[in-house]
């Protein structure tokens, strides 16, 4: 079965505590991005990768840093997180016609 | 600018009635234009890809058409599992690179 598996699915966390949600995909494609979902914003798209150690900036890069060193994994970092980057997260791998969305991870920084 | 937009921002229909959902595009060179449904707190799930105008697509009870303007997505005889946000997004050729927009969707509640 398609999947896209993010971790973790909730995390509380204070401002300026490093962390890492990872992500996965089984689908061997070689794009992936990550996006944020704030109301009113709609999808805006953070980084993405078009393969094994190619990244790019997408729209709203700014206190993000992605990492693409196997083809399956392309985690997401927070070095030093701010209240707001409080959001929904979610994670997409991209075939040839439709994008792969993960469930989620909803983030809250204090 | 390179816009997407989806009207209504909500829908609120009764079981069974037949309704649509927009979306409008101003973009130059589309690769194109996806549909999406995504329920709370969930990531969103793909219904349609469509690439050209005239081009029309069904599943169940939706069906997707493009010009070249906008894309409809009709529901008919919706039923209270088609409560969703429905979202559209585009993609198209922005210099060398490929760019993706996404609309802010439409939530639409079906009422038994």
């Amino acid at each position: 079965e398609a999947q896209v598996t993010q971790n973790p699915r909730y995390l509380i966390t204070v401002t300026g505590k490093k962390l890492t949600v990872t992500c996965s995909q089984n689908m061997n494609h070689e794009y992936m991005s990550w996006y944020r979902q704030d109301p009113g914003l709609g999808l805006r798209q953070i980084y993405y990768s078009m393969n094994v150690e190619v990244t790019d900036k997408g729209d709203v890069p700014e206190g993000y840093k992605v990492s693409r060193k196997e083809k399956r994994n392309f985690p997401l970092i927070l070095e030093s997180p701010s209240p707001n980057q409080t959001s929904l997260y979610f994670c997409a791998s991209s075939g040839s016609r439709e994008a792969f969305f993960g469930q989620g991870t909803r983030l809250t920084v204090v | 600018e390179d816009q997407v937009t989806q009207s209504p921002e909500a829908l609120r229909l009764q079981e069974g009635e037949s309704s649509s959902l927009n979306c409008s595009y101003t973009v130059s060179g589309l690769r194109g234009l996806f549909w999406y449904r995504q329920d709370p707190g969930k990531g969103p799930e793909f219904l349609f890809t469509l690439y050209s105008a005239g081009e029309e697509k069904e599943k169940e009870r939706l069906k997707a058409t493009l010009t070249k303007k906008e894309s409809f997505l009709h529901i008919t005889a919706p039923k209270p599992e088609d409560s969703a946000t429905y979202l559209c997004a585009v993609s198209f050729h922005a210099g060398n690179n490929r760019k993706l927009i996404w609309g802010l969707g439409t939530s639409l509640a079906v009422n038994p």
